[in-house]
């Protein structure tokens, strides 16, 4: 079945880039998304990407996605200690009618 | 826009008993989701709704396990009897329509502890 493989945790001191990487085995997969979880909240969507593109950018968010090797990034710049969250990764399952989740980055910023 | 409304916010029980989870999804919205987050097993698709009939609930663990959406902007999980491996975070997303492009929002979760 559909999988969604996200690395637990990320370590960044503010001001240096993160880069949070995804991989996914559905080949069929048209968009992909991004999602942020900070704690006793629900899932916040931050971005998502159509398969046509190889990139996106939105304000400091760059998500990087390579279908060959059906690898997505997002990259924040300039990261903030109010980024420190989880970020979620998600796919379509092959149906399309749901989301599937992979186990989420845990990103901690150190001032 | 008031946005995926869950109630209540905690719950604590006892092993044994009935538990009711509720959801008021974004009005507009068509399809209906239930996940459930564990530490151990993240976020699992339990049911979901496309215009409040359901789809696929080939996620509910177990019989104890039920849901019901009796008209557009209502949604019920129900957990009877409660057991406390059932303790977890459960999450209700609803989406404009069903497919692809139409991504979740969710609401804020119920807490669920059954001791």
């Amino acid at each position: 079945g559909e999988d969604v493989e996200q690395s637990l945790f990320l370590s960044v001191r503010e001001g240096d880039s993160s880069v949070i990487n995804c991989t996914y085995t559905d080949s069929s997969s048209t968009y992909l998304y991004w999602y942020k979880q900070e704690p006793g909240a629900g899932l916040q969507l931050l971005t998502y990407i159509f398969s046509n593109m190889d990139m996106k950018q939105d304000q400091r968010l760059t998500v990087l996605l390579n279908k060959k090797d059906k690898h997505l990034s997002l990259r924040i710049a300039d990261t903030q200690t109010g980024d420190s969250a989880i970020y979620f990764c998600a796919d379509h399952n092959q149906a399309g009618t749901a989301l599937i989740f992979g186990k989420g980055t845990t990103l901690s910023v150190s001032s | 826009d008031a946005g995926v409304i869950q109630s209540p916010r905690h719950e604590v029980t006892e092993m044994g008993q009935e538990v009711t989870l509720r959801c008021k999804p974004i009005s507009g919205h068509n399809s209906l989701f239930w996940y459930r987050q564990t530490m151990m097993r993240g976020l699992e698709l339990l049911i979901y709704f496309n215009n409040n009939v359901p789809i696929d609930d080939s996620g509910m663990p177990e019989d104890r396990f039920s849901a019901k959406m009796p008209n557009a902007s209502f949604s019920t999980l129900k957990i009877q009897p409660s057991e406390p491996r059932d303790s977890a975070v459960y999450f209700c997303a609803s989406s404009l329509r069903q497919g692809r492009g139409s991504p979740l929002h969710f609401g804020n979760g119920t807490r669920l502890t059954v001791t």
